[in-house]
């Protein structure tokens, strides 16, 4: 089966650091997604892109955060200026089509340490 | 807004045990449910979903159902196996259309001893 690819698979970094997070989602999917899980808490989402644009996005997701699509395979997720509490797993997940019931693929995640 | 909880782990069981690990959610319109499992080392995968009330949705011996009266998605597996060991995490779709994805639990680490 087709699978979404992240790297690296840890991230360390230091306060007030930019990190940038990569992944690669399926060739034919048009939908794109960053979750992440806090440890002990909920997966919680971040961003949808779609067509080069960002579809919806979270509360979480604020001015610290970016998203892009640099060329026609990479998917990334930048945090310009770490914070503490930005340690967590970072997931990518990517979708071929867009509805309530459909799939999403997932990568096996960047856990994010920030110190 | 969407939430879903379900039960804390880890839950620690023998082979061939009998499985529920409960799930229940609260959302506006019908969501649709979704039981993902995540291995050591992988990624998130989809087990099982179910789109409308009443539906049961199945996979590799697993089952969800759909009960919107109780507002609930448990999943249950007649007898676990060691390879069963994972995370389990229940989520609901209800974008209606939109692309904020899934709502997921917590999720439940489920250990099963030979």
């Amino acid at each position: 089966e087709p699978e979404v690819t992240q790297t690296p698979s840890h991230q360390v970094t230091q306060m007030g650091q930019e990190v940038i997070l990569r992944c690669v989602p399926i060739s034919n999917h048009l939908y794109f997604y960053w979750y992440r899980q806090i440890l002990g808490q909920k997966v919680e989402f971040l961003v949808s892109f779609y067509n080069n644009e960002i579809s919806e996005k979270s509360e979480i997701f604020d001015d610290q955060f970016s998203v892009e699509r640099p060329d026609g395979s990479n998917f990334t997720l930048k945090i310009r200026s770490t914070k503490l509490e930005d340690s967590a797993m970072y997931f990518c997940a990517s979708s071929q089509l867009l509805g309530q019931g459909e799939k999403l693929f997932f990568g096996s995640g960047t856990q994010l340490s920030v110190l | 807004g969407n939430s879903v909880t379900q039960m804390e782990g880890p839950v620690t069981l023998s082979e061939e045990a009998f499985l529920t690990i409960n799930c229940t959610y609260t959302a506006t319109g019908y969501p649709s449910l979704f039981w993902y499992v995540q291995y050591p080392g992988e990624g998130l995968q989809l087990l099982l979903k179910a789109t409308k009330a009443d539906d049961k949705g199945s996979n590799k011996g697993f089952e969800a159902t759909y009960r919107k009266e109780t507002t609930s998605f448990h999943l249950e597996k007649g007898s676990v196996q060691v390879s069963d060991s994972a995370v389990y995490f229940c989520a609901l779709s209800n974008s209606g259309g939109g692309a904020d994805g899934l709502t997921f639990g917590k999720g439940t680490h489920l250990i099963i001893q030979p």
